[in-house]
């Protein structure tokens, strides 16, 4: 089956680091998305992997790892308008036909 | 600037009733999606179509169908629309040939809020 999961809700002070994690479980794994979405408005590319190790980004990192199914996502230096949702997606040859499978996304609170 | 338009943007209807929601972009992608998203679910497909003579059904299409009518437009229709159906929808596009063969970055519509009563 797919299953992908990432935490619901984390908060985190301004200037600080947060690492969001997804993991995932997929018949045929082709690459993860990582998509930034504030409220009410529509979702934004963030970061692609699909090759295990860290891809870097300005202030965003995103890192794989295909053996252990996880992936996380990165935030340095946040800001106040990083606080949004943060949706981790999955391509899947295996049983979606190349289509994107996305996590319930992880709401992120920034806090002065 | 090339984009994905969604119409209308907010709409309340009553139960029964059909409602058509409408998707054009201007980015010359191949592939459009439909997708709703519900607080706790997260983006879930409906409907998927690689190009104007292939359309597929995603992971929740009851309910639901599309029309394609061109390369630029992609049609979402409720026939008898339900209370559960409230939902922000967005519409998507895709085209892996045009950003390399492993990357294939979904650009989002602005979304369509849709109220059931």
């Amino acid at each position: 089956g797919q299953n992908i999961d990432q935490p619901t809700e984390m908060t985190a002070t301004e200037g600080a680091i947060v690492q969001i994690n997804c993991t995932y479980q997929t018949s045929g794994f082709n690459g993860l998305f990582w998509y930034q979405q504030h409220a009410g408005e529509a979702p934004t590319f963030l970061s692609y992997n699909v090759l295990d190790g860290l891809e870097e980004k300005g202030r965003f990192s995103s890192f794989l790892s295909r053996s252990k199914g996880y992936s996380y996502l990165l935030l340095k230096e946040l800001q106040m308008k990083d606080s949004a949702s943060y949706l981790c997606a999955v391509r899947d040859y295996g049983g979606s036909q190349g289509n994107l499978i996305f996590g319930k996304g992880t709401k992120l609170s920034v806090k002065p | 600037d090339a984009d994905v338009t969604q119409t209308p943007r907010n709409r309340i209807t009553k139960t029964g009733k059909r409602i058509m929601l409408e998707c054009s972009q201007t980015k010359g992608h191949d592939r459009m999606y439909w997708y709703r998203q519900d607080p706790g679910l997260g983006l879930r497909l409906i409907y998927y179509s690689f190009d104007v003579k292939d359309i597929n059904k995603g992971e929740i299409s009851d309910g639901y169908s599309v029309s394609r009518q061109a390369q630029a437009k992609f049609s979402l229709s409720l026939e008898s629309a339900i209370p559960n159906q409230t939902a922000l929808y967005f519409c998507a596009t895709s085209d892996p040939q045009r950003q390399g063969a492993r990357l294939d970055e979904q650009f989002f519509g602005p979304g369509t809020r849709l109220t059931v009563l």
